[in-house]
């Protein structure tokens, strides 16, 4: 167990809709970092929050959004779903020093029907 | 930005044989290259990783050796077991206004046969 929570574990939705998918980090991280993960495209980059506020933003599409809030909790919001968007998703957390480990969530898996 | 390149796709060896997984990076700046181990459905674990102030580390029987002049690193399993057989991801990251975000190799499968 790596101390970085996600919810839901899975969620199937259908195109058009809009979910909200859930991250806490491990008790003193501050940062949270969102990956995508999907087979032909491995693990992407998405966003990066660090203490509230976004640091850096990979792959992310416009119709994703993500936000940290005070308790460092961080959601990731994706909208006007495609059947493209079905991955996992997955958050990571790390310290405040440079290179410092993330550790990774066990991941919500998205499936758009 | 950060491209990284991993190879080979697969590997299957026998237990008890040695597995080499190479990567190579393109930003002459990053200084920090984890491997990750995910097994199917599973989130990614670190296994070991390697700051570019380091020319090698070991783990028991994890390796990760760095050339920065090559930009090139690799991960060392030996003595393989069955448990071992996962998809290996290496990574690569660099300082810089605060963002630390790991580009991914594509990942390595792989078997190891009993």
């Amino acid at each position: 167990d790596s101390g970085v929570t996600q919810t839901p574990k899975h969620l199937i939705t259908a195109t058009g809709q809009r979910v909200t998918l859930r991250c806490s980090p491990r008790s003193g991280d501050l940062s949270v970092y969102w990956y995508q993960q999907s087979l032909d495209q491995g693990l992407q980059f998405l966003i990066q929050y660090y203490n509230g506020e976004e640091r850096a933003k990979g792959n992310i599409l416009e119709r994703f959004s993500a936000q940290q809030f005070p308790d460092l909790h961080s959601e990731l919001n994706l909208s006007s779903l495609e059947l493209g968007d079905s991955a996992l998703y997955f958050c990571a957390s790390s310290g405040t020093g440079p290179g410092e480990t993330q550790y990774f969530g066990p991941g919500t898996r998205l499936l758009v029907l | 930005g950060e491209n990284v390149e991993q190879h080979p796709s697969t590997l299957s060896v026998q237990e008890g044989d040695s597995a080499v997984i190479k990567c190579t990076y393109s930003d002459s700046a990053s200084n920090y290259f984890p491997w990750y181990k995910q097994e199917l459905g599973k989130r990614p674990q670190l296994i070991i990783d390697i700051r570019s102030n380091v020319g090698e580390k070991k783990d028991q029987r994890i390796a990760v050796t760095l050339n920065k002049t090559a930009k090139h690193f690799s991960l060392h399993i030996t003595e393989t077991q069955p448990e071992d057989s996962a998809v290996y991801f290496c990574a690569a990251s660099k300082t810089g206004a605060g963002s630390y975000q790991l580009t991914f190799g594509k990942g390595t499968k792989l078997s190891v046969i009993p």
